[in-house]
């Protein structure tokens, strides 16, 4: 089984609808992200949880919201889906307790998302 | 300067070349680097950390160096297995909390048969 999941892997939606992309992790990790890739400009941090009770905004939150409903999950809402949110969406993991004290980050398989 | 600067590639090569990556980081307090690789359609996954007296991996050397801002992965005899995207990574910290990786654009390889 897959240490890091995500769902939908797959989403085509049209302007102006919620979504929300879901990420479980098996590792036991404490730190969960949420990053998107697009095409020539790499990947880009959404928003980072440490815990279940501590959410940070990352480089490009606008337009999205997370949840960490407790240390295994974290999910991302899109709250009014828009073309240019079109993009591939990992969730990633770290520990903090670990041997890289938290800097190795364990991706999900991500979840390729299509706004209309 | 960008905060993660690669060469974007593609780089094609056939099988059994030396193939080297460069990259360079502008945060001079950065603690932490890292090669990643991404296959076509996949997540990334960690090849390697990069330390400042420089490691090897099999076929794959990582060299750091702090003064000139500059990280470099060189693969040996390259196999068709290793067409991928290799991704730099620098940990933009300053001090305190480590969450903060930087990920290059990435750099494309294809190695030809």
């Amino acid at each position: 089984d897959a240490d890091v999941t995500q769902t939908p892997r797959n989403r085509i939606t049209k302007t102006g609808k919620r979504i929300m992309l879901e990420c479980s992790q098996t590792k036991g990790h404490d730190r969960m992200y949420w990053y998107r890739q697009d095409p020539g400009l790499g990947l880009r941090l959404i928003y980072y949880s440490f815990d279940v009770k501590d959410i940070n905004k990352g480089e490009i939150s606008d337009g999205y919201s997370v949840s960490r409903q407790a240390q295994a999950k974290f999910s991302l809402s899109l709250e009014s889906a828009i073309p240019n949110q079109t993009a591939l969406y990992f969730c990633a993991t770290s520990d903090s307790h670990g041997p890289r004290q938290g800097n190795e980050q364990f991706f999900g398989p991500g979840t390729r998302l299509t706004v209309l | 300067r960008k905060e993660v600067e690669q060469d974007p590639g593609p780089f094609n090569v056939p099988e059994g070349a030396t193939v080297a990556f460069n990259c360079t980081y502008s945060n001079s307090a950065s603690q932490s680097f890292f090669w990643y690789r991404q296959d076509c359609r996949k997540e990334p996954k960690l090849l390697m950390s990069v330390y400042s007296s420089g490691n090897e991996d099999g076929r794959f050397t990582a060299q750091l160096n702090r003064a000139s801002q500059y990280i470099s992965l060189l693969i040996r005899d390259s196999k068709l297995s290793d067409s991928a995207t290799y991704l730099c990574v620098v940990n933009g910290n300053s001090g305190g909390s480590n969450y903060k990786l930087t990920f290059g654009k990435g750099t494309l390889l294809t190695v030809n048969p």
